[in-house]
């Protein structure tokens, strides 16, 4: 089993919509979650950042964790073209220095 | 926005050469790190580095590779011999101490072709 599982899409929804994306994940250790958007060669931009269980939101996106079953998602509110990119989930099981594991990006198309 | 600077933005070389890629992390980040990613294939972790030494490396980091921070504003990667698999893009990244410890901000990359 993969230690980080994320669909790879593409998903394309129309601009409004709420784009949906989550990942899974086989370590129980990892506390520290995370969302990035990569345009096409372009390195990771950190969109959400938390820690443990719970939700958390920001402007359009929200982020969720379920420890429990070890799933987080991210959802993305009223959805513009310029949300168009790969969003990588990314989880670390200690606060510091500590090296990030990446699932492998969905790619997001909204179209106008 | 303060932000994290590598050179070069695309490096091509014959397999068997060394390659230095050099980054300039954000100014007050005490976390330092470097990450690749294959067409196509996931971001990897490669290493961290935190006061003046290695914190953390991955099993891709071998004995080809080596980190230096040489002058308190610059961090390097050199690959000692390449190989064709080391074909990729590079990142590097840095993060501040405390609670944003592991808020990486991520340089745009260099890639590296070795033919």
């Amino acid at each position: 089993q993969k230690e980080v599982e994320q669909d790879p899409g593409p998903l394309s929804v129309p601009e409004g919509a709420i784009v949906s994306l989550n990942c899974t994940y086989s370590n129980s250790a990892f506390q520290y979650f995370m969302w990035y958007r990569q345009y096409s060669r372009k390195g990771p931009e950190l969109l959400m950042y938390t820690y443990s269980s719970g939700n958390k939101e920001d402007g359009r996106f929200t982020a969720q964790v379920d420890k429990s079953s070890k799933y987080i998602s991210l959802f993305i509110r009223d959805s513009q073209p310029s949300d168009s990119a790969t969003y990588l989930c990314a989880m670390s099981a200690k606060a510091a220095g500590n090296k990030l594991t990446f699932g492998g990006g969905t790619r997001v198309l909204v179209k106008p | 926005e303060p932000e994290v600077t590598q050179t070069p933005s695309h490096q091509v070389t014959q397999m068997g050469q060394e390659v230095i890629l050099r980054c300039v992390p954000i100014s007050n980040h005490l976390y330092f790190y470097w990450y690749r990613q294959i067409l196509g294939q996931k971001v990897e972790f490669l290493v961290s580095f935190y006061n003046n030494e290695i914190s953390e490396k991955s099993e891709i980091f071998d004995d080809q590779f080596s980190v230096e921070r040489p002058d308190g504003s610059n961090f390097t990667l050199k690959i000692r011999s390449t190989k064709l698999e080391d074909s990729a893009m590079y990142f590097c990244a840095s993060s501040d101490g405390g609670i944003a410890a592991n808020v990486l901000t991520f340089g745009a990359g260099s890639r590296l072709t070795v033919l």
